[in-house]
């Protein structure tokens, strides 16, 4: 049962274009999203996040976009530089349960 | 000057084999975290830690045991180690200060069982 999927395992997109990965959930109840960035043999650094009362958070070339009714969420990074190359996870919570469901991740590739 | 820092990063062992890993985190967070990776790379929470007192215990095995002797630690006990729990396996930490939910994450412990 997973509540929290990226269907996109990998992603390749030029240096200097937008990369967008996205995200869906199940769980009506998650209202906190996150996410992460992951290079090999390190642990997943935080991103950014963004709160169910919003439906945008940007961060400098970070923006995560909230879709309540979709249960969708999206991670456009702009200009993609090839230091982006990592895996990104996406992780949602019910606030006060401290309990973090993360998705299987999507490995992104920037060419340069 | 590490954040969370995890102990040790490899650890190959025998099957039915006991084996602790050790987690601290400089940050002064009240939460802790451990996550289990499996070959799959699906990130899935095992136990959570607030204030020394578990929160939460994902249908883990009791062979698995968490102590968390303070604040600034949480320790992993594996007993009667299986080939199944050949993992990657994080320690996280955060705390939560006006909805701010983000975890800092450990470097992993890769552990490989034979």
């Amino acid at each position: 049962d997973q509540q929290v999927k990226q269907n996109s395992p990998s992603l390749s997109v030029q240096e200097g274009r937008i990369s967008i990965l996205n995200c869906d959930y199940t769980n009506s109840m998650f209202d906190y999203f996150l996410w992460y960035k992951k290079y090999p043999a390190e642990g997943p650094t935080f991103l950014i996040s963004i709160s169910s009362i919003k439906d945008k958070n940007e961060d400098g070339r970070f923006t995560v976009f909230l879709n309540k009714s979709a249960k969708h969420l999206s991670l456009h990074i702009v200009p993609s530089q090839p230091g982006d190359s990592a895996v990104y996870f996406c992780a949602a919570e019910t606030s006060g349960t401290y309990k973090y469901i993360f998705g299987t991740g999507t490995r992104l590739k920037v060419l340069a | 000057d590490t954040a969370v820092s995890q102990t040790p990063k490899y650890l190959v062992t025998q099957m039915g084999n006991d084996k602790s890993i050790k987690c601290e985190q400089n940050l002064g967070h009240d939460t802790m975290y451990w996550y289990k990776q499996d070959s799959k790379k699906f990130l899935k929470i095992m136990f959570s830690y607030n204030n020394k007192e578990l929160i939460i215990n994902e249908t883990v095995p009791n062979r698995f045991s968490p102590k968390s002797p303070d604040k600034a630690h949480l320790n992993l006990h594996i007993n009667s180690l299986e080939l199944g729990d050949s993992a990657v396996y994080f320690c996280a930490s955060s705390q939560v200060l006006d909805a701010s939910y983000e975890q800092y994450f450990g470097p992993g412990t890769r552990l490989t069982v034979t």
